[in-house]
């Protein structure tokens, strides 16, 4: 069964500091996998996605995610923090397309100037 | 982008009602989900909506409890029956097939549903 453990359920970084989300990943097979964020009072968007093309990926926003599998990682990154970044951002896994997401637990991002 | 929408967008509901939440896209999707997000945790997903036959639900997550329709490929309902405090959530829909994006799923922007 696949599963994503995101590392801290807190994150903070300063205005313009590197943004570093951690998630690894379990799966029996080569995982779809995905970022998304959401912002206060407002429902998932998605980030960025990897689904076995190039293992570097670029998202909206300025992040992006490289997938290691030989770390079973696939973690989440954008150089300069801005404050509107601050959010829950959310990894997750799935077998093949057309089927269920599997979440991570979440991680806040908190941004401070 | 295809627009996704949920209604209501939050409701406050009394124990033992009954609560339908629709989902609507604005283009033909393949797939359909509903997910759960209780206060403070991730997304559970409760069933697979199927268009014109009964949905797919997760261990956990019941018929009578959730009863879920699809009429058609753009429209869902999920019906949280006989609530209690404990089904206060955020119930989002996720879609997944829409031209330029297959194999990624995209969500509303959810239902607020807080139960006294």
């Amino acid at each position: 069964a696949q599963s994503v453990t995101q590392l801290g359920s807190h994150v903070s970084v300063s205005e313009g500091a590197l943004v570093l989300l951690r998630c690894n990943y379990s799966s029996s097979v080569p995982p779809y996998l995905f970022w998304y964020v959401q912002y206060p009072n407002q429902g998932l968007q998605l980030l960025l996605k990897y689904t076995s093309a190039a293992t570097l990926v670029k998202g909206i926003n300025g992040f992006e995610a490289e997938f290691k599998k030989s770390e079973t990682s696939f973690h989440l990154t954008k150089p300069s923090a801005h404050m509107s970044d601050a959010a829950e951002y959310f990894c997750a896994v799935s077998k093949t397309g057309f089927q269920k997401l599997v979440f991570g637990t979440g991680t806040r991002l908190l941004v401070s100037p | 982008s295809a627009v996704i929408s949920q209604k209501p967008s939050r409701d406050i509901c009394q124990r033992g009602t009954s609560l339908t939440i629709q989902c609507q896209v604005d283009s033909q999707v393949t797939m359909m989900f509903w997910y759960r997000q209780q206060p403070g945790q991730s997304l559970t997903l409760i069933a697979t909506a199927n268009q014109g036959s009964e949905a797919t639900y997760e261990s956990g997550f019941v018929i009578d409890k959730f009863p879920i329709s699809r009429p058609n490929l753009t429209f869902s309902t999920l019906t949280v029956s006989n609530m209690s405090p404990e089904d206060s959530s955020i119930y989002l829909c996720s879609v997944e097939g829409l031209a330029g994006g297959p194999e990624t799923q995209y969500f509303g922007p959810g239902t607020r549903l807080l139960v006294l």
